[in-house]
């Protein structure tokens, strides 16, 4: 099945620098690749996504590039802010013939300090 | 829209005893996911649904767990007998049909269970 692994666990910047999140998946089939971010004692949110016939997309701070040769994605998030500490979380699509759902990273605990 | 409803949002129970997590997904939602999170295993997905059928359900670890959608507004997740290693926060989460790029899947706020 699908392995996503994402890298790195944890991650410290500080307030204005920019935070780079990577993930790599084993299934030349996903084509559906979100990512997440989780506050405390919360569920995941969507923050961005990006599908297989997009190489890169933006959204204000936030920005996702995919390689699908080499299976990677990457989030980016510019401009940090304390508000952005958070556990990241990348995912991947996973398909079966009667529909799909997503396999996700371990997650990276991003913390911005001021 | 009132996002997906889990409840309890938090349960301690004694080992042996039996656990349900209910969760109503957003109205209109054709897929249900249960996954289960854990420092150690991270986000993991036990089972999913489309339309009210179990579609996948790989990821339960054993049988003491079972899972249900008896009607498209209703699911529920059981533990019988609940175990120490089952302590971990249960998510549900829905999203409506994929129309073959993938859709955003919406959870809900988790439901904490311990068991002692």
């Amino acid at each position: 099945g699908e392995n996503v692994e994402q890298h790195p666990s944890t991650l410290s910047v500080q307030e204005g620098d920019s935070a780079v999140i990577k993930c790599t998946y084993s299934d030349s089939a996903s084509n559906y690749f979100p990512w997440y971010k989780q506050e405390l004692g919360k569920g995941p949110q969507l923050i961005i996504d990006i599908r297989s016939n997009v190489g890169e997309k933006k959204d204000q701070r936030i920005a996702v590039t995919l390689n699908k040769t080499a299976k990677h994605f990457s989030l980016h998030i510019t401009e940090t802010q304390p508000e952005d500490s958070a556990v990241y979380f990348c995912a991947a699509s996973i398909r079966s013939n009667s529909g799909y759902a997503l396999n996700f990273g371990k997650g990276t605990s991003l913390l911005v300090t001021p | 829209d009132a996002g997906v409803i889990q409840s309890p949002r938090h349960e301690v129970t004694e080992m042996g005893q039996e656990v349900t997590l209910r969760c109503k997904p957003i109205s209109g939602h054709d897929y249900l996911f249960w996954y289960r999170q854990t420092m150690m295993r991270g986000l993991e997905l036990l089972i999913y649904f489309n339309n009210n059928v179990p579609i996948d359900d790989s990821g339960m670890p054993e049988d003491r767990f079972s899972a249900k959608m008896p009607n498209a507004s209703f699911s529920t997740l059981k533990i019988q007998p609940s175990e120490p290693r089952d302590s971990a926060v249960y998510f549900c989460a829905s999203s409506s049909q994929d129309r073959g790029g993938g859709n955003t899947i919406y959870f809900g706020e988790g439901s904490w269970l311990t068991v002692v």
